[in-house]
């Protein structure tokens, strides 16, 4: 099973972008990379996913690198309220269905 | 309900006592998870439901959790005799699929006096 490594902590000014790294140097060709986030005292909100192409949403946008190793979570003008921890998932390919949660890297926005 | 409901958002037992949880999915969705987040920690898988299938209780750390999934909707997560230990965050999670996305509910806060 891949593992992810992010770092554990990071501040962001308000209005600006928001870069989350994430390491994933063991991910196998079929296995998605998942981003989630935690608010304080709510459940996990799927943010985007991808397998090898960027991606782009309402929320996020998400860059992997062509060897797949490793991606960033881009927040393209974050607020106070993306204030959160974030969690960069690869799908465990055996057992699909499972996500396994790491640490995550708790983002502070800062006015 | 347009989210996942859980219920009770809070409980608080004597150690001993035996606690249901009750997890309300996303209607129509095949796939329910439940995980727990002890304080500070990340999200440890406990059980995953999926149709009619068995359900994968791989993660249930011991034979005093159970859980049951009625009807392919509704589920309960029971503890029986509870210890301290097991004071945590149980968060439920529905998908439409065994690879869709996940989505969460609030989580029921349990502490164990």
């Amino acid at each position: 099973d891949a593992k992810t490594t992010q770092p554990p902590s990071m501040d962001c000014a308000e209005g600006r972008a928001a870069n989350l790294p994430c390491n994933h140097s063991t991910i196998s060709g079929n296995e998605y990379v998942y981003w989630y986030r935690q608010i304080h005292s709510q459940g996990p909100q799927y943010i985007i996913h991808g397998l090898k192409n960027n991606e782009t949403n309402e929320m996020a946008s998400l860059i992997i690198t062509e060897d797949r190793k490793s991606s960033t979570l881009i927040l393209p003008h974050a607020t106070l309220r993306d204030t959160a921890v974030y969690y960069c998932i690869v799908r465990v390919a055996s057992n699909d269905y499972k996500l396994s949660f790491g640490a995550g890297t708790t983002v502070t926005v800062r006015a | 309900g347009a989210g996942v409901s859980q219920s009770p958002s809070n409980k608080v037992t004597e150690k001993g006592k035996d606690v249901e949880l009750r997890c309300d999915p996303i209607s129509g969705h095949t796939a329910l998870y439940w995980y727990r987040q002890s304080l500070g920690q990340g999200l440890e898988f406990l059980i995953y439901f999926q149709g009619n299938s068995a359900p994968d209780k791989s993660g249930l750390p011991s034979d005093r959790f159970s859980a049951e999934r009625t009807g392919g909707s509704v589920s309960t997560l029971t503890i029986q005799r509870t210890q301290q230990e097991d004071s945590a965050v149980y968060l439920c999670a529905s998908s439409a699929g065994r690879r869709e996305k996940l989505f969460f509910g609030s989580g029921t806060q349990l502490s164990v006096l």
